[in-house]
């Protein structure tokens, strides 16, 4: 059963442009969730999606955005890049939450440089 | 913000020692999950506890959970040079139709030969 797949894995991009991430989670699952992780600021929640519906958001500011498709494929985006978004950008993917929740599992992450 | 705390923050042990780490988190959870991640890639689960169970054992590893103390503990048996990574736990809470993970900062372990 092949993992949650990311790519890219590496991008370098430049102040001011914009960028689009993907993750195609493990088969079967229909939630995806997005976070970011800075040394600084360590492993941040960006959003979940689950049906197509984002569900939970975290705090970012609205230049990042996400969709998910219904095969369950997610994308997220981040518009005017700033020097600070360089980070490790982790998708994970699980089943439907359910009442006590669920695992999450993680695929390797974009690594993204802004120059 | 960080939901979780790790203690320590770094930990240095012998192979074949045992490594304990310990979370402290704030609100209500569903669950709490435990992560690995080796040198800024992506992350491992290890395993789920429930926020009605107390005890978790998978392989070497030992979850324990106390929810009035808010408090969690992972215990490596007999470690190994491989279990050299940083460890997370994360707590769930199934809110909004999803469920949300937040992380907390991380134990470094390193096991010398």
């Amino acid at each position: 059963k092949a993992g949650v797949t990311q790519t890219p894995r590496y991008l370098i991009k430049t102040r001011g442009q914009q960028v689009t991430l993907s993750c195609s989670p493990i088969s079967g699952h229909r939630s995806v969730s997005w976070y970011q992780q800075t040394p600084g600021q360590g492993l941040q929640f960006l959003f979940e999606y689950f049906s197509e519906t984002q569900r939970n958001k975290g705090n970012f500011p609205g230049r990042f955005s996400g969709r998910q498709f219904s095969n369950s494929r997610s994308e997220m985006n981040v518009s005017t890049l700033e020097l600070g978004d360089s980070a490790l950008y982790l998708c994970a993917s699980s089943r439907s939450p359910g009442t006590g929740g669920t695992e999450a599992f993680f695929g390797q992450g974009t690594r993204l440089t802004v120059v | 913000s960080q939901q979780g705390e790790e203690d320590p923050q770094a930990l240095s042990i012998q192979e074949g020692e045992n490594a304990t780490m310990n979370c402290s988190y704030k609100t209500s959870i569903n669950n709490l999950q435990w992560y690995r991640q080796n040198s800024g890639r992506g992350l491992v689960h290890l395993i789920l506890i429930r926020s009605n169970e107390r005890e978790k054992h998978s392989g070497r590893l030992r979850v324990t959970l106390d929810t009035s103390k808010k408090s969690s503990s992972l215990l490596i048996t007999a470690s190994r040079a491989a279990d050299t990574a940083s460890y997370f736990c994360a707590t769930g809470l199934v809110t909004g139709g999803g469920n949300k993970l937040t992380f907390g900062t991380g134990t470094q372990l390193k096991v010398e030969l």
